[in-house]
């Protein structure tokens, strides 16, 4: 069974400061790989998405990503952190599956992000 | 364009009663997903359905069920509640096919008293 692991439930950083939260993934097969933030009360609000050769994803927001296959790691950056940046982050896998209607998402146990101002 | 919408926001219940949750995908999408979220906690699937059909079932006692409608809307069924219900449940929709993303509802918060 697919597994994530992303270390460090709690993270603060400076606003202005480099953002770095780590996820590891267990899977035979490289898997699909997201991110996922949720702002407090809401739902989960994708910020990228990782599913082909290209290793390093951009998403919204200032993220970006890199897939490293020989580490079995999707850690996210943001090069200067905001404010508005503050909320909880999930990494997430799905197999690749062929067969339609089984992409289940598996989640880490979440980062929860704080900007110190 | 309308995202997914879920329906109630928030629900009390008690301990031994049913509830139903609905859900209703984002325009174009045919593919239905349930999680449960406990507080402080990520997201566990529950299932998830295509062509009204359940494709396949996470960690989840039977008193747990669902269904798709054909205009691709799905409800959530939760039998006999216990207090560890209790949870925000997350429907989010997608479109089949091998790594498409999943759009996330804002949630039903169910309290189970």
């Amino acid at each position: 069974a697919q597994s994530v692991t992303q270390l460090g439930s709690h993270v603060s950083v400076s606003e202005g400061a480099l953002v770095l939260l780590r996820c590891n993934y267990s899977s035979s097969v490289p898997p699909y790989l997201f991110w996922y933030v949720q702002y407090p009360n809401q739902g989960l609000q994708l910020l990228l998405k990782y599913t082909s050769a290209a290793t390093l994803v951009k998403g919204i927001n200032g993220f970006e990503a890199e897939f490293k296959k020989s580490e079995t790691s999707f850690h996210l950056t943001k090069p200067s952190a905001h404010m508005s940046d503050a909320a909880e982050y999930f990494c997430a896998v799905s197999d690749r599956q062929r067969t339609v209607g089984n992409e289940k998402l598996t989640f880490g146990t979440g980062t929860r992000l704080t900007i110190i101002p | 364009d309308a995202g997914v919408t879920q329906s109630p926001t928030h629900l009390i219940k008690t301990r031994g009663q049913q509830v139903t949750l609905r859900c209703s995908p984002k325009s174009g999408h045919d593919t239905v997903s349930w999680y449960q979220q406990a507080l402080g906690q990520g997201p566990q699937f529950i299932f998830q359905y295509y062509e009204e059909e359940e494709r396949q079932r996470g960690n989840f006692p039977d008193r747990f069920s669902g269904h798709q409608f054909p205009n691709y809307s799905s409800e959530l069924n939760v039998n006999a509640l216990l207090l560890g219900d209790s949870a925000l449940y997350l429907c989010a929709s997608s479109l089949a096919g091998r790594g498409s993303e999943q759009f996330f509802g804002p949630g039903t918060r169910l309290t189970v008293l």
